[in-house]
């Protein structure tokens, strides 16, 4: 069974571009969620996609967004990237909405901005 | 503002020894999650804890969660090498819409 597929692996930007990451949360998962990972805030809530609508943000400024498609992939965007949006991006699916047993992580994007 | 945090941060353990790691959260909650990550990779699910008094046990790794406390421990039983790993505790809270708040971590590391 695959499990949550985060594509690329690695990614380097320059300040001002902006970016799109790609999820494929495991097969038959309808729930995906978004976390960033930096040294200094630790591991903070992006957002979380159920049926292709967002049903939960956390606080990051309007310069990331993400949406949902009908097979349940996901994709985040960061707009006007900044050296601080340097981080490990989670992505992480479960069979429902909601945290319930816990979510299966991908490996992730480390995406380097500079 | 909710948190949760973690202690130690740091641990440093011989092998063979027994320690345990702590996690207080703030708030109201019946479920808490830990999961390792091993540098530069993903997180790995270890346990979850699903209601007040549960306990968990694989391996040399036993978590259980105190509800009114709120407080959750990760015990390791004589460690060793394959341990090291940073461990995180998540909690999930009711009516914040479905999210972890994570922990600060903990890094441990074994030696031989």
């Amino acid at each position: 069974k695959a499990g949550v597929t985060q594509t690329p692996r690695y990614l380097i930007k320059t300040r001002g571009q902006q970016v799109t990451l790609s999820c494929s949360p495991i097969s038959g998962h309808r729930s995906v969620s978004w976390y960033q990972q930096t040294p200094g805030q630790g591991l903070q809530f992006l957002f979380e996609y159920f049926s292709e609508t967002q049903r939960n943000k956390g606080n990051f400024p309007g310069r990331f967004s993400g949406r949902q498609f009908s097979n349940s992939r996901s994709e985040m965007n960061v707009s006007t990237l900044e050296l601080g949006d340097s981080a490990l991006y989670l992505c992480a699916s479960s069979l429902k909405l909601g945290t319930g047993r816990g979510y299966t992580f991908g490996s992730g994007t480390r995406l380097t901005v500079v | 503002e909710l948190k949760v945090e973690q202690n130690p941060l740091f641990l440093s353990m011989q092998e063979g020894k027994n320690y345990t790691i702590y996690c207080n959260y703030s708030t109201t909650s019946d479920r808490l999650y830990w999961y390792r990550q091993d540098p530069g990779k993903s997180l790995e699910s270890l346990f979850v804890l699903l209601s007040n008094g549960a306990v968990k046990q694989e391996g040399r790794l036993m978590a259980s969660l105190d509800t009114k406390a709120r407080l959750s421990t990760l015990h390791i039983t004589a460690a060793v090498h394959d341990l090291s790993a940073t461990y995180f505790c998540a909690v999930d809270v009711a009516n914040t819409g479905n999210q972890f708040y994570f922990g600060t971590g903990t890094s441990l590391t074994v030696i031989p």
